[in-house]
């Protein structure tokens, strides 16, 4: 099973700052992926990190907002943008191996914007 | 159509007892269904995941059981224990090729309490 490292685990942002999310995987996988998970909440698609080109956002997300990179197969970060409280969540990167159907999780970043 | 329901909320079992969580969905082009198991503070951790071409799919003490006419699925956890004290979540998605089984839908997740 892939290994997916997150850096920050947590921060307490300032409204109107930005905070840009690190994943690291331990191996190559094809398809990199942002959730969201709001307090008390179920999971939530931001967006595909497609490596080499622009990610693929889903409804309700945008990349002035939610800018994603993938420069490798292992590695993508998340930045969200000019926060506001409403932003407070739990971010997961997930990744999907090469030879396997698995989606594996992250331990997240807990973001809190004050 | 792409919502997954998920029932119920939240789940209060014996030690020893039966967990059994409910999860619906419309689309029919859904063929992959995990069941994701999340500790507090933790990222999901994939449980079992079933294809449509199975009624029934078993690890351990934990079976996914399939009904592609209804379009429902559930997870049963046999013999739970207090260490299976979690958030549950079901969840769909439709197989897009090898290592690539496309956007997961989640439920809306199930806490469980297993009494000592």
């Amino acid at each position: 099973s892939a290994v997916i490292s997150q850096k920050p685990s947590r921060d307490i942002c300032q409204r109107g700052t930005s905070l840009t999310i690190q994943c690291q995987v331990d191996s190559q996988v094809t398809m990199m992926f942002w959730y969201r998970q709001q307090p008390g909440q179920s999971l939530t698609l931001i967006a595909t990190a497609n490596q080499g080109s622009e990610a693929t956002y889903e409804s309700g997300f945008v990349i002035d907002k939610f800018p994603i990179s993938r420069p490798n197969l292992t590695f993508s970060t998340l930045t969200v943008s000019n926060m506001s409280p409403e932003d407070s969540s739990i971010y997961l990167c997930t990744a999907q191996g090469t030879t396997n159907e698995k989606l594996f999780f992250g331990s997240g970043t807990q973001l809190s914007v004050l | 159509q792409q919502q997954v329901k998920q029932s119920p909320q939240s789940l209060i079992v014996q030690k020893g007892g039966i967990s059994i969580i409910n999860c619906a969905y419309e689309n029919t082009a859904f063929d992959y269904f995990p069941w994701y198991q999340q500790f507090p503070g933790k990222g999901p951790a994939l449980l079992i995941a079933i294809r449509p071409d199975v009624s029934e799919k078993k690890e351990g003490r934990f079976t996914i059981s399939f009904n592609k006419s209804a379009k429902q699925f559930s997870l049963h956890i046999m013999d739970s224990q207090p260490g299976d004290s979690a958030t549950y979540f079901c969840a769909a998605s439709m197989y897009q090729g090898p290592g690539n089984t496309g956007k997961l839908i989640f439920g809306q997740g199930t806490t469980l309490q297993v009494k000592p």
